[in-house]
């Protein structure tokens, strides 16, 4: 069976500090993982990606892939209180079920001020 | 440019009866595809529309159907309601049915009591 588990399922910052979020996967056929963002109820798009070891930045979040050992993670360095929300983490797999995103629970960021 | 958008935001309903929510997806998009999200949980994929016809579908029964207009827009239709059903439902849009990177609304709040 398909399945996408986020670790840990939440945790509790102060600003400034860096934080990373996990993401490990069990799918056959994998094409691609996508993060999200879901701070009250629209997710926003983050990050796509599909090969291994290349890193994905925008700002202070970064990710990166690790198709080997199947897991990605989520990088935000000095976190802000604007950072708290849901971070989602969803697999894709092969060709043709590209509107399927697996969606693992969730990592539940709240940053303190 | 408008996102994606969806009505009404939230709506409660009684077991038995049948829901329709609705969603138009952002400008320039012409495939949407419907998730469930139940308190606690990532979403879950519900089906797809492409070219008005139902492309993939998760694991959903059968009271779960739904409509893709010309236009692009899409309903989603739950009959015979159960207490289960209670949960955000997300539309999520995408240029092409092969794109995986997936813009989603607001959601819409079903309460089934």
């Amino acid at each position: 069976e398909d399945k996408v588990v986020q670790s840990p399922l939440s945790l509790v910052v102060h600003e400034g500090d860096t934080v990373t979020l996990n993401c490990s996967y069990e799918v056959t056929n994998f094409r691609s993982l996508l993060w999200y963002k879901q701070e009250k109820k629209a997710p926003t798009f983050l990050f796509m990606l599909t090969s291994s070891g290349i890193e994905k930045k925008s700002g202070r979040l970064s990710s990166i892939l690790d198709k080997k050992e199947l897991f990605s993670i989520l990088n935000i360095t000095a976190t802000q209180t604007g950072d708290s929300a849901v971070y989602l983490c969803a697999v894709v797999k092969s060709r043709g079920s590209q509107g399927n995103l697996i969606f693992g629970k969730g990592t539940k960021l709240s940053v303190k001020p | 440019d408008a996102g994606v958008t969806q009505s009404p935001t939230h709506l409660i309903k009684t077991r038995g009866q049948q829901v329709t929510l609705r969603c138009s997806p952002k400008s320039g998009h012409d495939t949407v595809s419907w998730y469930q999200q139940a308190l606690g949980q990532g979403p879950q994929f519900i089906f797809q529309y492409y070219e008005e016809e139902e492309r993939q579908r998760g694991n959903f029964p059968d009271r779960f159907s739904g409509h893709q207009f010309p236009n692009y827009s899409s309903e989603l239709n739950v009959n015979a309601l159960l207490l289960g059903d209670s949960a955000l439902y997300l539309c999520a849009s995408s240029w092409g049915a092969d794109n995986e990177k997936l813009f989603f609304g607001s959601g819409t709040q079903l309460s089934v009591l």
